[in-house]
């Protein structure tokens, strides 16, 4: 089976850094993803990433090592709109074929 | 781009009835679309996944009886939760995938139904 770990809820300050990381365990590996959800809402896409590297995007970075399993979501110059859960996702195609699997999800909050 | 829509956004309804949820995606073909179900403060479970054309695929533990799901077309997929139960009420989100293009790897969520059962 798969086993995705993230952490239950985190908090930071508007304009800090913060990182939040996600494990996981599957057998087979095609990619993992980042979403942001707002409470209420549904996941909207924040970051792919599918080679050992760091991908960046505006205040948002992503980076992954396969050989460790480990993957974090990097927010800078944190935004009250930031609040919000964080899930990661594996995709694993030889296992789950076009599926996601999807971690616990990270609630963040951003305070004043 | 990229879109998809989800109808209703919030229904509620009486314990017994069915409920009908229709995903469409708006600008492109969706070869595969997903069904998932969050309860609050909870990740996204995914339920089914559902081919054009053919029979959904459940996931363990989901029955297929009571939650019938139809992919009738490249850009609309319906879940129906049959004889509903108050513990039915979750908030319910498809996702749909490009079937081609540079849009590959991606999944694009509607933005949800909320499922009350009275």
């Amino acid at each position: 089976g798969q086993n995705i770990d993230q952490p239950t809820e985190m908090t930071a300050t508007e304009g800090a850094i913060v990182q939040i990381n996600c494990t996981y365990q599957t057998s087979g590996f095609n990619g993992l993803f980042w979403y942001q959800q707002h409470a209420g809402e549904a996941p909207t896409f924040l970051s792919y990433n599918v080679l050992d590297g760091l991908e960046e995007k505006g205040r948002f970075s992503s980076f992954l090592s396969r050989s460790k399993g480990y993957s974090y979501l990097l927010l800078k110059e944190l935004q009250m709109k930031d609040s919000a859960s964080y899930l990661c996702a594996v995709r694993d195609e030889i296992n789950y074929g076009q599926n996601f699997v999807f971690g616990p999800g990270t609630r963040l909050s951003v305070l004043p | 781009g990229a879109v998809v829509s989800q109808h209703p956004s919030w229904v509620i309804c009486k314990s017994g009835t069915s409920v009908k949820i229709e995903c469409r995606s708006l600008d492109f073909q969706a070869t595969t679309m997903f069904w998932y179900r969050q309860f609050p403060k909870q990740s996204l479970m995914l339920m089914a996944t559902s081919n054009e054309g053919s029979k959904a695929t459940y996931e363990q533990g989901v029955e297929k009886d009571k939650f019938l799901i139809n992919h009738a077309s490249l850009t609309l997929s319906t879940l129906t939760v049959t004889s509903a139960h108050p513990e039915d009420s979750s908030f319910y989100i498809c996702s749909a995938r490009d079937g081609g293009g540079k849009r590959y790897n991606e999944q694009f969520f509607g933005p949800g139904t909320r499922l009350t059962v009275l």
